[in-house]
């Protein structure tokens, strides 16, 4: 079975552009979640999606906004980039919400620079 | 708000010695979850720990989740090149739970 599968793989951006990110998750898995990796830290949580709706979102500016379509799949959009946005972005898929006592499932990761 | 500390941040480990690393929450969680990430890589899914009180043991691995679920531990016996990496310690506390993740152990083995 293909696991969890994120585009691109690398980007470079400069700062104001806008950026998209997509994520095809397990198949059978209906919640999809995006956490964003600076070097040096722990990933840091920016949605989550359980059957198309948003079921969390944390402290992220409005910049950041994502969807889940109906095939499970989920973008993550980011509009006015800064320079602080350069960053591993991952994609962790489960069979449901990760507060069910499912494990999550993590992608590659999106590696974003903004320049 | 709610925020996981994970201690040490860094370990240097000679091969076939033992380590512990710690996590703490601010807040009682309803379980919590161990990652590893291999460097250049995405963290993979080790154990989850979800009763009071929990041991849960993988070969070389034992985890345990405290009384209060407020912290937990992962102790490495007998560390191997192979568990180079970062350990991370995610916390959840609600049904629809976000990961809450520590900064993570970065452990250095050296042969």
């Amino acid at each position: 079975d293909a696991g969890v599968t994120q585009s691109p793989t690398h980007l470079i951006k400069t700062r104001g552009q806008h950026v998209t990110l997509r994520c095809s998750p397990i198949s059978g898995h209906k919640s999809v979640s995006w956490y964003q990796q600076v070097l040096g830290q722990g990933p840091q949580f920016i949605f989550q999606y359980y059957e198309k709706e948003e079921r969390g979102r944390g402290n992220f500016p409005d910049r950041f906004s994502a969807r889940q379509f109906p095939n499970y799949s989920s973008e993550l959009n980011v509009n006015a980039l800064l320079l602080g946005d350069s960053a591993l972005y991952l994609c962790a898929s489960s069979r449901g919400p990760v507060g069910w006592n499912t494990e999550a499932f993590f992608g590659q990761g999106t590696r974003l620079t903004v320049v | 708000g709610q925020q996981v500390m994970q201690i040490p941040q860094y370990q240097h480990v000679q091969e076939g010695e033992d380590f512990t690393t710690y996590c703490n929450s601010s807040t009682t969680l309803s379980n919590i979850q161990w990652y590893k990430q291999r460097p250049g890589g995405h963290p993979v899914f080790l154990i989850q720990l979800v009763k009071s009180g929990e041991v849960k043991k993988q070969k070389r691995l034992t985890f345990q989740f405290g009384e209060a679920k407020k912290n937990s531990s992962l102790h490495i016996t007998a560390t191997q090149t192979t568990d180079v990496g970062t350990y991370f310690c995610a916390g959840i506390t609600d049904s629809w739970g976000k990961l809450q993740f520590g900064a993570g152990t970065q452990v250095v083995v050296t042969p």
